[in-house]
């Protein structure tokens, strides 16, 4: 059981609007650790997506964007594309557990 | 372009050490940044299993850090890891990455399935 929850699976239509979530506590997101979101297409190694809650990579399409509330995360994705049909992850650190922890992924499935 | 590759037997006996290397090009590892080890069992999400910084200091999961070490070879530009005592459990693909002072991985080798099996 992950210490950050994430949907198992949301899912859109081409050209709309998901999000998915990110919860975790006082320990972690809710510490003021930032909030890290990965894409892992079938078959491939993760890449990073967003860093640090909002900060996008250089070559990831601005439709992506994380933002941070609370004790809470999100990742939007305007915008969907089939391409973007993938699992998702959050990464954030945990003091009480000392470690860097990972969502349990969100599959994400374009109608 | 920093790039990062995995190597190491894919197939591992029970209560065996489970050694793995990490090679890098295109970044010198002397010139900072955390390295690190990231696992995912088939069909599951990604699990944390070290960093180490270029000079040498670790830092390891709890939950494996009796049976982890990191090393790192910086006239090789690569660094290992050794997980003993292996079981079943064990078994998943093992990503190296680099990793920034704020905890994401920006750069990642394409992965080794490692296996336990006798």
């Amino acid at each position: 059981q992950s210490v950050l929850t994430q949907p198992p699976s949301v899912s859109g239509a081409p050209g709309q609007r998901v999000t998915i979530s990110c919860t975790g506590s006082s320990s972690n997101i809710g510490a003021g650790y930032g909030v890290h979101w990965y894409q892992q297409l079938p078959g491939t190694a993760p890449k990073l997506l967003i860093y640090v809650t909002s900060n996008r990579p250089s070559g990831v399409p601005d439709r992506f964007s994380g933002s941070k509330s609370g004790t809470s995360a999100s990742l939007a994705i305007s915008r969907l594309q089939a391409e973007d049909e993938a699992d998702y992850y959050c990464q954030s650190y945990d003091s009480s557990l000392s470690e860097w922890v990972f969502g349990g992924g969100t599959k994400l499935t374009v109608l | 372009q920093v790039q990062l590759h995995e190597s190491g037997p894919g197939l591992v006996k029970p209560s065996d050490t489970l050694s793995l290397t990490c090679a890098v090009s295109g970044y010198s590892i002397s010139s900072g940044y955390y390295w690190g080890w990231i696992r995912q069992p088939p069909g599951k999400g990604l699990e944390w299993i070290g960093n180490i910084y270029h000079s040498g200091k670790t830092y390891y999961n709890p939950s494996l850090k009796s049976r982890v070490t990191i090393s790192v070879d910086t006239s090789k530009n690569q660094f290992s890891l050794k997980l003993s005592d292996v079981t079943a459990a064990d078994a998943a693909v093992y990503y190296c990455a680099r990793v920034d002072s704020s905890g994401y991985s920006d750069y990642w080798g394409q992965g080794i399935l490692v296996t336990v099996s006798s």
